[in-house]
């Protein structure tokens, strides 16, 4: 069965405390997505990766790391440096397309943290 | 920087009412551009796709977007909606750049 597997579902941490979400994919896809998704919001992009061992940030980076050592995985590690890490967060994936362009993104399930 | 803005945030209507629901992007290059829907409860899915062509698209469910490459648009539209249409729904913008962008998203709500 293909698709973007999420784990956990739920996640609750102390705060202070780093913690990692995983990602995998079995899509083949080169693209990898984490969002945040928080009401009213929409889903903003934490960290994309277009290649194996590249990625870039997005434009809310700071307070999350991410690493891209194999292609059907993309973790992502939420710091203690994050101000406000409680919230559902999105991993996606999508083929490259002509022009550089992905084509459209599979999401995972996702997965709410949250920190007390 | 590329960014996208969806201009309405909730939208209400009754069955059998019209859709149109905005969406307009900044990027100067060129875009792949998408309409995400998600129902309560589910997975963000993809509802319809431009990539290059016609620039009236179809979707799944009766839905359509029209790109206005000179406005920067991706408009929604859905001539008559259905109770089972309420869902939030998203604008994206994908560039050269590898980067997806998203709206704010709106939420669709229609009543019986």
């Amino acid at each position: 069965d293909g698709g973007i597997t999420q784990s956990p579902k739920y996640l609750f941490r102390k705060e202070g405390q780093n913690v990692t979400l995983s990602c995998e994919q079995n899509l083949n896809h080169d693209a990898m997505y984490w969002y945040r998704q928080d009401p009213g919001q929409g889903l903003r992009l934490i960290y994309y990766s277009q290649i194996v061992n590249d990625f870039q940030k997005g434009d809310i980076a700071e307070g999350y790391s991410v690493s891209r050592e194999k292609k059907e995985s993309f973790p992502l590690t939420v710091t203690s440096a994050q101000k406000n890490p409680t919230a559902f967060y999105l991993c996606a994936s999508s083929m490259m397309g002509e022009g550089n362009k992905n084509t459209e993104a599979f999401f995972g399930q996702g997965t709410r943290l949250t920190v007390v | 920087a590329q960014s996208v803005s969806q201009h309405n945030h909730h939208v209400i209507l009754s069955e059998a009412a019209s859709l149109e629901l905005g969406c307009n992007y900044s990027y100067g290059g060129t875009v792949n551009l998408f309409w995400y829907v998600q129902y309560p409860g589910q997975h963000l899915q993809l509802l319809l796709k431009y990539f290059s062509g016609d620039p009236l698209v179809k979707g799944i469910k009766g839905f359509e977007a029209e790109f206005i490459k000179s406005k920067f648009s991706f408009n929604l539209r859905k001539p008559s909606v259905q109770w089972s249409d309420t869902a939030e729904y998203f604008c994206a913008v994908n560039t050269n750049a590898g980067k997806s962008t998203f709206g704010d998203g709106t939420t669709l709500t229609v009543k019986p």
